[in-house]
């Protein structure tokens, strides 16, 4: 069964401080996005990462993924408070040939305290 | 990035009443998706269209979920009857047909099923 799962669930951290989230998945894709949503809201798309070694950095976020290792990660460098919200990994595995199925991580909440 | 407009927002229904819900897009977007999304979880893809047609329908629950898409562009999800753990958000999500296919996620509607 495929399983995509994120590390921390929680993570609360200060304003100012750098910290990593995992997201580790355990069949064979190149390609991953990462999504955040606010409470109440919907997903927006931050990243997609289309192969081996790929490295995507917007603002205080940065995301990369090693396709052999089936791990990605969302690199937060001093973070402020506006990075709270709850951040998902998602897993594009090829369904009949067609790409573009999403299988979405546990997600990770995250709390910037100031 | 494209615009979702997804109706109701919100509904209160008691077991056993059934529900829909409705997914318009912009045109041009000829895949589609619906997600359930449990609160606390990650969103889990119920069905692909490829304009008019099912591409992957294979975890909608068939004996109480149905879903179509009008003339490959508005989608309507239904529910009946509806169960307790049906209380969700459900997302619609066309595929964006930039330089890299991207999901992106409608308001969705939140269902409690009482």
């Amino acid at each position: 069964e495929l399983k995509v799962e994120q590390n921390p669930l929680f993570l609360s951290m200060q304003e100012g401080k750098n910290y990593t989230i995992y997201c580790n998945y355990s069949t064979t894709s190149d390609r991953l996005y990462w999504y955040r949503q606010d409470p109440g809201k919907s997903l927006e798309s931050l990243f997609v990462l289309l192969s081996n070694g790929a490295v995507k950095q917007e603002g205080r976020l940065m995301a990369s993924l090693d396709t052999k290792a089936r791990l990605s990660t969302l690199h937060i460098t001093a973070a402020v408070h506006d990075l709270s919200a709850t951040y998902f990994c998602a897993v594009d595995i090829r369904f009949r040939g067609a790409t573009n199925k999403l299988i979405f991580g546990t997600g990770t909440l995250l709390a910037v305290q100031p | 990035e494209a615009g979702v407009a997804q109706s109701p927002r919100y509904k209160i229904i008691e077991k056993r009443q059934s529900v829909a819900f409705w997914c318009n897009p912009i045109s041009g977007h000829a895949t589609l998706y619906w997600y359930q999304q449990i609160l606390g979880q990650g969103p889990k893809l119920l069905i692909q269209f490829q304009n008019n047609g099912v591409v992957d329908d294979s975890q909608l629950p068939k004996d109480r979920f149905s879903a179509e898409r009008l003339k490959g562009v508005d989608s309507t999800l239904k529910i009946q009857p509806a169960k307790l753990e049906d209380s969700a958000v459900y997302l619609c999500a066309p595929l964006g047909t930039g330089y890299v296919e991207t999901q992106y996620f409608g308001p969705g509607t939140r269902l409690l099923v009482l």
